[in-house]
C-alpha cells in the first residue's frame, strides 16, 4: 500500500463548478502538506502549503488538513479553463532526519470543460 | 528573480550509457532535491544535498550518484542506463535542509532507446 493515495481521475467539471480533490495518507508522521498543480511537460507549480492540521486559503483556493483522519483536500472555487492539469497532493515530516524528502500522491487529472 | 533553471530540457540516450543532468536552486536556497516521476505517476525522491551533503537517500540503485557544488548547483549522474530510466527528472531547492515549501524546475526529460 503506498503512502500516499490520491485518486487518478480524470475529474471532469464544467466552467464555473467547484473541484474537490483529495489524498489520504498512512504516515501519522507527516507535518508538511502541499498542493502542487502540473501542466503537462512543466515541473510541479506550488499551490497551497500547510503546516499541520487546519484550513488555509488563498485566492480560490481552500486547502484543508485533518491530521486525526490522516485525510487532506484542496477545494479550487470558480473554476477556469485554465485550471485544467494534474494536481499532486505532497507531504513530508519534520525535523533533521526527514531533510527535505516530499512524498507525492499519484496526482489527479483535472479537465475543466467551457 | 529566476526559479530553479534545469538543463538540458529533453535528452535522448540508449541503454546502457551515461547521463548527467544538472540544476541551478533559486538565488539563495542552499538545499537541493532530485525526483523521478515516470509517466502518469507521481515524482519518487531520488536525493537530497545541503552545504555540499548529502542528506538523504531514496529508494534507488546505486547507479544514480550526485553532488552539490560551492554555489548550491548540484548534478544528477545515472550510469548503465535501463529502459526503466525514462521519465522527468525535477530538481526542487529550499532555503536549508528541513525547509518546506520546495520549488520545482521544469525538469529534464529523459528518454532511453
Amino acid at each position: 500500500q503506498k503512502e500516499v493515495e490520491q485518486d487518478p481521475g480524470p475529474l471532469s467539471v464544467p466552467e464555473g463548478a467547484i473541484v474537490s480533490l483529495n489524498c489520504t495518507y498512512s504516515n501519522s508522521a507527516f507535518q508538511y502538506f502541499m498542493w502542487y498543480r502540473q501542466y503537462s511537460r512543466k515541473g510541479p507549480e506550488l499551490l497551497m502549503y500547510t503546516y499541520s492540521s487546519g484550513n488555509k486559503e488563498d485566492g480560490r483556493f481552500t486547502a484543508q488538513v485533518d491530521k486525526s483522519s490522516k485525510y487532506i483536500s484542496l477545494f479550487i472555487r470558480d473554476s477556469q479553463p485554465s485550471d485544467s492539469a494534474t494536481y499532486l497532493c505532497a507531504m513530508s515530516a519534520e525535523g533533521r532526519a526527514a531533510g527535505n524528502k516530499l512524498t507525492f500522491g499519484g496526482g489527479t487529472r483535472v479537465l475543466v470543460k467551457p | 528573480d529566476a526559479g530553479v533553471t534545469q538543463s538540458p530540457t529533453h535528452l535522448i540516450k540508449t541503454r546502457g550509457q551515461h547521463v548527467t543532468l544538472r540544476c541551478s536552486p533559486i538565488s539563495g536556497h542552499k538545499s537541493v532535491s532530485w525526483y523521478q516521476q515516470v509517466l502518469g505517476q507521481g515524482p519518487q525522491f531520488i536525493f537530497q544535498y545541503y552545504e555540499k551533503e548529502e542528506r538523504g537517500r531514496g529508494n534507488f540503485p546505486d547507479r544514480f550518484s550526485a553532488r552539490q557544488f560551492p554555489n548550491y548547483s548540484s548534478e544528477l549522474n545515472v550510469n548503465a542506463l535501463l529502459l526503466g530510466d525514462s521519465a522527468l527528472y525535477l530538481c526542487a531547492s529550499s532555503i536549508r535542509t528541513g525547509d518546506q515549501p520546495q520549488h520545482f524546475g521544469d525538469g529534464t526529460r529523459l528518454s532511453i532507446l
